[in-house]
């Protein structure tokens, strides 16, 4: 699986959007891009996928350079409730997660 | 659907005794992965169990074990304790043929 790079830690005031960039140059074609989240002491929460169109759900948009090389989470409308910390995973057919140490986004009012 | 459950919530076990954790997938699922986190590592996986069959292991020692029941939930066994398999031990399950993963609340576990 491709080796991610992301902040330490963002800060975003609540009401505006929040975007979480993550590099992963070395990504290969069959490669995904996931986002998970986790809020403190809880499991990790599944919150979007692409491989290389822009996705959106009720949680977040996803959007996928070109290239393949980055990506960014957008969380469009951020409350307090979305402070967690973020991992951007890439991995391919297997189902193992390698999650790195992730952005660290406190949303303050 | 009920999400993933896992019990005991917490624990506390001595060095040298061992520990059963138990995990119940969403229903219909399949898969079930256990995660090991703790602050210095992360979360790292441990292994997936499908259809009763471990199919995937990550770099733990033979003291982390596991199984699965035909109603796909799961176990996982740590023998032998030791002060450093202190941790949140989180478990995931999956839908056959889908990617994304939702994880449990997570087990601690605290060695003394």
């Amino acid at each position: 699986d491709a080796k991610t790079t992301q902040p330490t830690s963002m800060d975003c005031a609540e009401g505006r959007a929040a975007n979480l960039p993550c590099n992963h140059s070395t990504i290969s074609g069959n490669e995904y891009v996931y986002w998970y989240r986790q809020i403190h002491s809880q499991g990790p929460q599944y919150i979007i996928h692409g491989l290389k169109n822009n996705e959106t759900n009720e949680m977040a948009s996803l959007i996928i350079t070109e290239d393949r090389k980055s990506s960014t989470l957008i969380l469009p409308h951020a409350t307090l409730r979305d402070t967690a910390v973020y991992y951007c995973i890439v991995k391919g057919s297997n189902y193992k997660l390698t999650f790195g140490k992730g952005t660290l986004l406190t949303v303050n009012p | 659907k009920a999400g993933v459950t896992q019990t005991p919530r917490y624990l506390i076990k001595t060095r040298g005794q061992q520990v059963t954790l138990s995990c119940s997938p969403i229903s219909g699922h399949r898969s079930v992965s256990w995660y090991q986190q703790t602050p210095g590592q992360g979360l790292q996986f441990l292994f997936e169990y499908f259809s009763e069959t471990q199919r995937n292991k990550g770099n733990f020692p033979g003291r982390f074990s596991g199984r699965q029941f035909s109603n796909s939930r799961s176990e996982m066994n740590v023998s032998t304790l030791e002060l450093g398999d202190s941790a949140l031990y989180l478990c995931a399950s999956r839908e056959e043929g889908a990617y994304e993963q939702y994880f449990g609340p997570g087990t601690r576990l605290t060695v003394t």
